[in-house]
């Protein structure tokens, strides 16, 4: 079964740091490009960064450039998300997600993690 | 970048109604648009791709359609299992952009 699973998401005080993690399982996990979307409270959905399957192409939105890094390992079928300077506005459910080939379509989805920025 | 807007914002409807969304983005984006489903505490799952494509195991009552700047999704007949918020999607180019969302209610 293909799938993902994110881990780490948790309560944090504004100007700190977390670490996400997405565990994938049941496909190639290198020959994809994976994302990072989340979603506030009550609110849609907006792309966070994106990585392309040998980490050589990554980019951010604007709202987390300079703060969020991106990475995976392709030996342990991760992706991961390093956050820093947090702020209250990042507090979402922060999904993992597959890319469909050479498109920005996400057709596999975790069940996302929840990060909480508040003191 | 590319703004997409989704109308109604909400609807209301019964099973067995046909329902259409509608998605408009700012600019072209030919045929790089997709179509997500969201229920309550889960993630988004597929449903559309390049505008008409239907997902793998998506039931064909759902369909899409539109290029350029206006897309619909039509729920050709409505199972209560569709009550859902939709999302479109532009694929067209960087930052890759959503729609605010259509939730779908219950009448």
């Amino acid at each position: 079964e293909v799938q993902l699973v994110e881990s780490g998401g948790g309560l944090v005080k504004p100007g700190g740091s977390l670490r996400l993690s997405c565990a994938a399982s049941g496909f190639t996990f290198s020959s994809y490009s994976m994302n990072w979307v989340r979603q506030a409270p009550g609110k849609g959905l907006e792309w966070v960064s994106s990585i392309s399957s040998s980490s050589s192409y990554i980019y951010y939105a604007d709202s987390v450039k300079g703060r969020f890094t991106i990475s995976r390992d392709n030996a342990k079928n991760s992706l991961y998300l390093q956050m820093n300077s947090l702020r209250a506005e990042d507090t979402a459910v922060y999904y993992c997600a597959r890319e469909m080939a050479r498109t920005y379509y996400m057709d596999v989805w975790g069940k996302g993690t929840t990060v909480t920025v508040s003191s | 970048d590319i703004q997409m807007t989704q109308s109604p914002s909400s609807v209301s409807a019964s099973v067995g109604d046909r329902v259409t969304i509608t998605c408009r983005a700012s600019q072209g984006i030919s045929s790089w648009l997709a179509w997500y489903q969201q229920k309550p505490g889960k993630a988004p799952k597929l449903l559309i791709y390049a505008a008409s494509s239907l997902q793998s195991g998506v039931p064909s009552r759902f369909s899409g359609s539109g290029s350029g700047t206006d897309f619909t999704l039509t729920i050709s007949s409505l199972q209560p299992e569709d009550f859902a918020t939709y999302y479109c999607q532009q694929a067209n180019s960087f930052p890759s952009t959503f729609g605010q969302g259509t939730r779908l209610e219950i009448k």
